[in-house]
């Protein structure tokens, strides 16, 4: 069965400090990998796309990484700001034909404190 | 450009009424989805359209729920009748052709939260 976890499930830090999220995956044949941002009463917007080659993919002040070997990947945000705050959810597309389907995360809630 | 848009953004029905949702893609794109979130789950997927077909709809729960898409532009999905465990958000997200794309990068609308009593 084709799943993505994710860890930590929440996580509050403070303005300006760094943090890393995990994600885990059993998607199988693999696509691409996604990091989404989903501020509350939105709908989620890509941070980045990362190809089976690729294992570092940056956007600002993220940047993810992927290890397709492990099937694990990381969200790293740097200098965090208040706006950070939202859910980061792990997106995982498979390579079942015709289908282009997503298996999503359970999301990490961050919150960032002044 | 607009993006994608939903309609309503909040609906609240009694078990047993009907209700339809609409989603607006961003225009000449040709692939539509609908994936919801049920409480304390992942989003998760229900089907896609290819301009006005049905390519996949391998996850929509069962046949209370219909999704169509005449014409290829906006789709409506209707719940009829709406049970408790429909209550959910319900999102949109559309993509272009996928033709020559190594990936296809999906844009999602605001969603539409289901609330059934």
């Amino acid at each position: 069965k084709n799943q993505v976890e994710q860890s930590p499930q929440s996580l509050i830090i403070l303005e300006g400090k760094n943090c890393t999220l995990q994600c885990n995956y059993t998607v199988s044949p693999f696509s691409n990998l996604r990091w989404y941002k989903q501020d509350t009463g939105r709908g989620p917007v890509s941070l980045t796309i990362m190809t089976f080659s690729e294992n570092t993919k940056s956007n600002g002040r993220y940047t993810a990484t992927l290890d397709a070997d492990t099937k694990q990947s990381s969200l790293h945000i740097t200098a965090s700001q208040l706006s950070d705050s939202a859910s980061y959810i792990c997106v995982v597309a498979g390579m079942d034909t015709g289908r282009r389907a997503l298996t999503f995360g359970s999301g990490t809630r961050l919150q960032v404190q002044p | 450009e607009a993006g994608v848009t939903q309609f309503p953004s909040h609906s609240v029905i009694e078990k047993g009424q009907t209700v339809t949702l609409r989603c607006d893609p961003i225009s000449g794109h040709d692939n539509l989805y609908w994936y919801r979130r049920v409480m304390g789950k992942e989003i998760k997927f229900l089907l896609h359209f290819v301009k006005e077909s049905k390519q996949d709809e391998s996850g929509m729960p069962n046949n209370r729920f219909l999704a169509e898409r005449t014409g290829g532009t906006y789709s409506t999905l209707k719940v009829q009748p709406a049970e408790l465990e429909d209550s959910g958000v319900y999102f949109c997200a559309s993509s272009p052709s996928t033709l020559g794309q190594r990936y296809n990068e999906q844009f999602f609308g605001p969603g539409t939260r289901l609330t059934v009593l």
